[in-house]
C-alpha cells in the first residue's frame, strides 16, 4: 500500500523564520509533487521533483530516493504563505497525497 | 491564458439526488483528473481521463461516473448522494498522461453540500 506521511501536520512560526515541513513515502516513485492549497480551496503545483533538489524564489524542495524522503523549505517566510502545503507522490495515473501540514506565519 | 475552470462553485443538494460537476481545462491539455476533498483531509483520486477514455479509477462506488467530451472538457457525475458525499470536488488537468511526467494544474473545486 502507498502512503505519504507528513509532519508536522500544523506549524504556526513567526514571520522570517526558516521552515521546514518533511514528506515520507513508502514505495519506490518516479516524481514527488510539492502543492499549496489556500482557504479557498484552490491547489497550486509548487515543485515536482525526482531527485536531488529545487528551488523557486523562496522555496527549496529537497529529495533523498534512497531515504524515501523529501522536505519542502520557505526561507524568510511571509504570513502570505501561510496555507497546507501537501507532498503527493505521482504513480502513473494518480496523485497519492499525504494529509497536509498547516501553515500559519504571525507577523 | 484561462485557468481551469470548475463550475458551479458551491452546490446544496439534498440525498439521494444526482448532481453534475463541470471542469475546462487548460487550452492544449487533454488530461483531465477528478479528485475529492472531505474537510480536513487530503484530496482522494476519483477519476483519469485522457484523451476521452477513462485512464484511472480510484476507489468510490458506481455512483461515481464521469466523462470527457471532444473538446476535453469533461463531468463528474454522483447519483444518490449522500452526506458523507459532502466535500470539495478538485479537477485538475495536464499535457501529460502520467502525473510523474508533468505539471498538474487544479481549478479552484466546486464545494458540494449534501443535506
Amino acid at each position: 500500500k502507498n502512503e505519504v506521511e507528513q509532519s508536522p501536520q500544523n506549524l504556526t512560526a513567526q514571520e522570517g523564520e526558516f521552515i521546514t515541513i518533511n514528506c515520507s513515502y513508502s514505495v519506490g516513485i518516479s516524481a514527488l509533487h510539492w502543492l499549496q492549497q489556500h482557504p479557498g480551496g484552490g491547489i497550486v503545483s509548487l515543485f515536482m521533483l525526482s531527485s536531488g533538489k529545487k528551488k523557486h524564489g523562496r522555496l527549496i524542495a529537497t529529495i533523498n530516493i534512497q531515504e524515501k524522503h523529501s522536505s519542502l523549505h520557505i526561507t524568510a517566510s511571509h504570513p502570505r504563505d501561510s496555507a497546507v502545503y501537501i507532498c503527493a507522490e505521482g504513480s502513473n495515473y494518480q496523485l497519492i497525497w499525504g494529509a497536509g501540514t498547516k501553515l500559519i506565519i504571525k507577523p | 491564458d484561462a485557468g481551469v475552470t470548475q463550475s458551479p462553485t458551491h452546490l446544496i443538494k439534498t440525498r439521494g439526488q444526482h448532481v453534475t460537476l463541470r471542469c475546462s481545462p487548460i487550452s492544449g491539455h487533454k488530461s483531465v483528473s477528478w479528485y475529492q476533498q472531505v474537510l480536513g483531509q487530503g484530496p482522494q483520486f476519483i477519476f483519469q481521463y485522457y484523451e476521452k477514455e477513462e485512464r484511472g479509477r480510484g476507489n468510490f462506488p458506481d455512483r461515481f461516473s464521469a466523462r470527457q467530451f471532444p473538446n476535453y472538457s469533461s463531468e463528474l457525475n454522483v447519483n444518490a448522494l449522500l452526506l458523507g458525499d459532502s466535500a470539495l470536488y478538485l479537477c485538475a488537468s495536464s499535457l501529460e498522461l502520467r502525473v510523474n511526467l508533468g505539471t498538474l494544474h487544479f481549478g479552484n473545486g466546486t464545494r458540494l453540500t449534501v443535506t
